[in-house]
């Protein structure tokens, strides 16, 4: 079936380190959304790319999506500790959204 | 404006029991969406309802059920309650449809426990 992957699964980094999570989709994905949930938080979106080869950015997060519109990176330079949380990709081969199982952050100051 | 409202926060319920929680969307929402969280399984999806109608459905026994009401207030339902139940229930709305090209806002969520 339709499956999206994240990895990795877990990354800790020491506070000003760069982060990046990868999100790779077996269909081809129409859109691709990102999703942020903090310890204990619901998820809250924080982006969504549409065009092939779509480059975003939000601060100190980078997000890209793939030529192919199967895969999608999200990039944080220098994170800090507000950065700590589970980060989701999430896309809709259809109008069914299909998860990822998420990176969990964490940040050591 | 207001969020999405899930209710109850927190429920407490023995195997074989069936429980019913609540979603209130945002105003002017149409869809809801309906997902399972549980530790090292990410969001599971449920079903999705638009105008009163279930238009997706995940990979769910029958036990799980669900229905919109015409103020697109959601109510799911869960039957013969298992201990694997035991999980986070998030509602999410979009004011037309989360697979195109509007944002999921998810509720603070139901967490039951099945004992």
């Amino acid at each position: 079936g339709q499956q999206v992957m994240q990895i990795p699964q877990y990354q800790h980094v020491q506070e000003g380190e760069d982060f990046t999570t990868y999100c790779n989709s077996s269909t081809t994905l129409s859109n691709i959304q990102w999703y942020k949930q903090r310890p204990g938080g619901h998820p809250v979106f924080l982006i969504q790319l549409v065009k092939s080869g779509e480059v975003k950015k939000q601060k100190r997060l980078t997000f890209q999506f793939g030529e192919a519109k199967k895969n999608s990176s999200l990039h944080i330079t220098a994170t800090q500790t507000t950065d700590v949380g589970t980060y989701f990709c999430a896309g809709p081969p259809g109008r069914k959204l299909i998860w990822g199982l998420g990176t969990s952050l964490a940040v050591n100051p | 404006k207001a969020g999405v409202t899930q209710t109850p926060r927190y429920l407490i319920k023995t195997r074989g029991q069936q429980v019913t929680l609540s979603c209130s969307p945002i105003s002017g929402h149409r869809s809801v969406s309906w997902y399972q969280q549980t530790p090292g399984q990410g969001l599971q999806f449920l079903f999705e309802y638009f105008s009163e109608t279930q238009r997706n459905k995940g990979n769910f026994p029958g036990r799980f059920s669900g229905r919109q009401f015409s103020n697109s207030r959601s109510e799911m339902n869960v039957s013969t309650l298992e201990l694997g139940d035991s999980a986070l229930y998030l509602c999410a709305s979009s004011l037309v449809d989360p697979g195109t090209n509007t944002e999921a806002f998810f509720g603070q969520g139901t967490r039951l426990t099945v004992v």
